[in-house]
């Protein structure tokens, strides 16, 4: 199966700033779809941003933006002019194209200093 | 609005008993997950169901039975099996495309003492 994999358990970021966070992923498969969460205290799960595999483009989605690195399987998160309300843990997860399930990594939680 | 629900948001059992969370979607999706959530260990991946009457395992099914006998519904029970059943269980749904993220619930949080 494949797996996620989220080094950093905790980061922050000065209110404003720019923070990167990483996300490697372990598969043999061409085809497949990422995605990063974020989970605020609620724990409410909202979808941040999403990747095809196939697009070489990276995608961006206001402030927040990816660095999809295929051949290095690596597919981290930019979050930039952060705010207050980015505080939140923050998944990163992968979608077989041959299948239907999806695997999170472990989350790094997010702190934003005002 | 469509959306999932989830319910109860906070169940309390004894050790022992078998007990049901809930799970309904009206957004007409065809896939749905249970997912575990423990801290520091993000989510893991208990079953998911592509579509009515056809389920499979994820990593950690054992000790855990589900059914998805309706499309908008998708019970996971969780058993006197389960070791450790104390945690926070996500539900979420999706539409069959494989770029489609998942939707949520907001979450059962199940304490077994």
């Amino acid at each position: 199966a494949q797996t996620v994999t989220q080094s950093q358990p905790e980061m922050s970021v000065q209110e404003a700033e720019t923070v990167t966070l990483s996300c490697t992923y372990d598969t043999s498969e061409s085809d497949y779809y990422l995605f990063w969460y974020k989970q605020p205290p609620s724990r409410q799960m909202i979808l941040v941003i999403r990747q095809e595999a196939y697009k070489q483009q990276n995608a961006t989605e206001n402030r927040f933006s990816v660095n999809f690195q295929k051949a290095a399987k690596s597919f981290s998160l930019k979050i930039s002019d952060s705010q207050l309300g980015d505080a939140a843990m923050y998944f990163c997860a992968y979608r077989s194209a041959n299948n239907n399930d999806m695997r999170f990594g472990a989350g790094t939680r997010l702190t934003v200093k005002p | 609005d469509g959306g999932i629900t989830q319910s109860p948001k906070y169940l309390f059992r004894k050790e022992g008993q078998n007990v049901t969370l809930s799970c309904e979607q009206n957004l007409n999706h065809d896939a749905m997950y249970w997912y575990r959530q423990d801290p520091g260990q993000g989510l893991r991946l208990i079953y998911y169901s592509q579509i009515v009457n056809d389920f499979q395992k994820g990593d950690i099914a054992e000790g855990y039975s589900v059914s998805r006998e309706k499309k908008e519904s998708f019970p996971l029970t969780v058993t006197s099996a389960q070791k450790n059943p104390t945690a926070f269980y996500l539900c979420a749904s999706s539409r069959g495309l494989r770029n489609s993220p998942l939707h949520f619930g907001n979450g059962t949080r199940l304490t077994v003492t």
